[in-house]
């Protein structure tokens, strides 16, 4: 059973430039989430997507916009890269349907951003 | 924005001892989850409480939880070198509708466990 996979590992872009950061979540799972964890720091939610929809939003500027396909994977595109961009970017997965499974989320590896 | 506060930011300790982390967090919950994460990786869920919980266990781990005060501990027994890690509380608040399994992450604590 594969757990949450990010690609790609790491990435380095320049200030200005535009990055897209992918996430397939645990099998059997239809939620995802997205946090940025900055050096040093915890991470902080971006945004969740549920059934192809941003369902909640951080405080994240515009400039972060997301995508869940059919098949539940996902994709967080940061536009106008920053410096401060710069972080390690998780997605997370849970079950949102039933009980209390959506309690539990699921991180993946990560993908850390580099902007220079 | 950060939930709270972490305590301490950094604990080091030999193997064989124990280590005790506090998370302190501002706004009421429905359960609080502890994490850690090796050397800025991936997060690996550790244990959940629930707000009408006072006490759970789960092998060497031990966390308690204060509504009143807001604040919760995590208790490891008898370290390893391999507990060797960052340990981060979460708090969620399913506040209805759409407000599903958003975690609100503490600083973390740097735990370092000496053979």
């Amino acid at each position: 059973d594969a757990g949450v996979t990010q690609s790609p590992t790491h990435l380095i872009k320049t200030r200005g430039q535009q990055v897209t950061l992918r996430c397939s979540p645990k099998s059997g799972h239809d939620t995802v989430s997205w946090y940025q964890q900055a050096l040093g720091q915890g991470p902080q939610f971006i945004f969740q997507y549920y059934e192809e929809e941003e369902r909640q939003r951080g405080n994240f500027p515009d400039r972060f916009s997301g995508h869940q396909f059919p098949n539940y994977s996902s994709e967080l595109n940061v536009n106008a890269l920053l410096l401060g961009d710069s972080a390690l970017y998780l997605c997370a997965s849970s079950y949102r349907k039933t009980g209390r499974a959506w309690e539990t989320q699921y991180f993946g590896p990560g993908t850390r951003l580099l902007v220079l | 924005s950060q939930q709270g506060e972490e305590d301490p930011q950094a604990l080091s300790i030999q193997e064989g001892e124990n280590a005790t982390m506090n998370c302190s967090y501002k706004t009421s919950i429905n359960n609080l989850q502890w994490y850690r994460q090796n050397s800025g990786r991936g997060l690996v869920h550790l244990i959940l409480i629930r707000s009408n919980e006072r006490e759970k266990h789960s092998g060497r781990l031990r966390v308690t939880l204060d509504t009143s005060k807001k604040s919760s501990s995590l208790l490891i027994t008898a370290s390893r070198a391999a507990d060797t890690a960052s340990y981060f509380c979460a708090t969620a608040l399913f506040a209805g509708g759409t407000s599903y399994g958003k975690l609100t992450f503490g600083q973390g604590t740097i735990l370092t466990v000496h053979p």
